[in-house]
C-alpha cells in the first residue's frame, strides 16, 4: 500500500524552539517538496529535493531547513528564525523532476505555536 | 508576483448542475496544468491534467479546457455532487530544470447544495 506519510498530524512549537516534520514515501519517488498552506493563499513552495543528498529552496525557505539523506525521506525543520511559522504543512513526492508527473500528497501536518 | 491566479475564492452550485471553476496564468512558458481537490485537513488529490498541447482533457464528469491564447484554463464538472464540495486549486509546471516543480493557484472553494 504505497502513499506518504507525515508525522505528527499536530505538532506544537514553543518560542524559540526548532521542531522537525517527518515526511515518508514508499513510492520510490526520486523528487520530494514541502509545501505551506495559509489561509486564502495557495500552497506555497518551502523546499523541494530531486535526488538524494540534494535540494533546493523554494520560494519561501526562510527560516526552514531540510535535509535528503534517503530517497524515502525528507524532514523537514522549523526554525525559530521562523517568525510566523503556524501553517499547514504539506509533503509531496513526484516521480521524477523530468517526466511530466503528478504529485502526490501527503495529510499533512498542522504546526501551532504556544 | 502570482503567476497563477483563480480570482474567485468560492463557487456554490446545485446537485446536478454544472460547476466551471477558473484559473488564470501570466508565464508563457508554462506548458502542463493540473487541477487538485484538497478536503479540510487533508493533503490535496491529483484530479485531471492538460498538456499545452492539447485544449481539452476529459475524465468523467471532469473536463479540463485550455486557452492559450488567453493564458486561462477551467475545469467543469457535470454533474455536480455534494461529494464535490471541497477546495479546488489549479498548478502549472514549466520545462526544464524545474520540471517537477509546481506554482499553484490560491484555491476556490466549491460547495454544491443538495
Amino acid at each position: 500500500d504505497g502513499g506518504i506519510t507525515q508525522s505528527p498530524k499536530y505538532l506544537f512549537r514553543k518560542e524559540g524552539q526548532n521542531v522537525t516534520l517527518s515526511c515518508e514515501q514508499n513510492l520510490n519517488h526520486d523528487a520530494m517538496y514541502w509545501y505551506r498552506q495559509d489561509p486564502g493563499q495557495g500552497l506555497r513552495l518551502i523546499y523541494y529535493s530531486q535526488i538524494v543528498n540534494d535540494f533546493q529552496k523554494g520560494d519561501i525557505a526562510e527560516g526552514y531547513s531540510v535535509s535528503r539523506e534517503k530517497k524515502e525521506s525528507f524532514p523537514l525543520t522549523v526554525t525559530s528564525a521562523q517568525k510566523n511559522p503556524t501553517a499547514f504543512y504539506l509533503c509531496a513526492s513526484s516521480i521524477d523532476r523530468l517526466t511530466k508527473g503528478t504529485q502526490y500528497f501527503g495529510p499533512g501536518t498542522r504546526l501551532l505555536v504556544l | 508576483d502570482q503567476q497563477v491566479k483563480q480570482n474567485s475564492p468560492s463557487l456554490s452550485v446545485q446537485e446536478g448542475r454544472i460547476s466551471i471553476l477558473n484559473c488564470d496564468y501570466t508565464n508563457s512558458m508554462f506548458d502542463y496544468f493540473l487541477w487538485y481537490k484538497k478536503y479540510p485537513a487533508e493533503g490535496p488529490t491529483f484530479l485531471i491534467s492538460i498538456s499545452s498541447i492539447k485544449d481539452k482533457n476529459e475524465d468523467g464528469r471532469f473536463t479540463v479546457f485550455l486557452n492559450k491564447s488567453a493564458k486561462h484554463l477551467s475545469l467543469h464538472i457535470v454533474p455536480s455532487q455534494p461529494g464535490d464540495s471541497a477546495v479546488y486549486f489549479c498548478a502549472a509546471s514549466r520545462p526544464g530544470t524545474s520540471y517537477g516543480k509546481l506554482t499553484f493557484g490560491q484555491g476556490t472553494i466549491l460547495t454544491v447544495h443538495p
